[in-house]
């Protein structure tokens, strides 16, 4: 079975610094995907970032970056020079390369201060 | 190009009532999702299909039915609603082990 934890329910980031929020998933497959979704307050989500997991280099889309540990199994995303439109619900996602269930975290709440 | 939508965005049900929400893609994607939001929880999944005619089990599948009759729509049923059903429901496509496009979701409150 597939998992994803996210240890940190809310974080709060001063804007135009960087953040880093957490993701460690468990799983058997030995090819599968990570994926990173933003759900603002409006409540829509948005597609972010993707890392394979055979991909050599940690995936960059813009500010945002992925920070993948395939040992450690964890997928970190980092989001540099944060903006007030950053604030929303993070969540981290993970499907196997030979299933079809998408498996999502609880997500992690960050806030950005002016 | 609408993407994903979702009809209705809002619902209100008693106990037992039915209700059938449906969910329409234009991008051509073999696989659709639903999912339910609640609190504390992220997203868990009800049902999927990986195309045309075929509908599996996910995560949370009881009280609910699923129907995939063209590839561009998903259909999910609730035969006698129940007040945990109250969510917001989320439906989503997508080709293969690519990233899922979502739609923007149907808040049901069941009383």
């Amino acid at each position: 079975a597939q998992k994803i934890t996210q240890t940190q329910p809310g974080m709060f980031v001063q804007e135009k610094e960087a953040v880093t929020l957490d993701c460690t998933y468990d799983t058997s497959d030995p090819s599968y995907g990570l994926f990173w979704y933003k759900q603002p307050s409006s409540g829509e989500m948005i597609f972010l970032i993707y890392q394979g997991s055979y991909d050599q280099q940690n995936a960059t889309e813009g500010r945002y970056s992925l920070n993948f540990q395939k040992a450690r199994k964890s997928a970190n995303l980092v989001i540099s020079a944060s903006q007030l439109g950053d604030s929303a619900m993070y969540f981290c996602a993970m499907k196997g390369d030979y299933g079809q269930n998408f498996v999502f975290g609880p997500g992690t709440r960050l806030s950005v201060l002016p | 190009n609408a993407g994903v939508t979702q009809t209705p965005k809002f619902r209100v049900l008693k106990t037992g009532q039915s209700m059938t929400l449906l969910c329409a893609q234009d991008m051509n994607h073999e696989y659709m999702y639903w999912y339910r939001q609640d609190p504390g929880m992220g997203l868990r999944l009800i049902h999927y299909s990986v195309g045309e005619g075929t509908t599996a089990k996910g995560e949370v599948p009881d009280g609910y039915n699923v129907s995939r009759l063209k590839k561009q729509n998903f259909l999910l049923g609730l035969e006698s609603a129940a007040p945990s059903q109250t969510s917001v429901y989320f439906c989503a496509s997508s080709r293969m082990s690519y990233e899922q496009y979502f739609g923007p979701g149907t808040r049901l409150t069941v009383t």
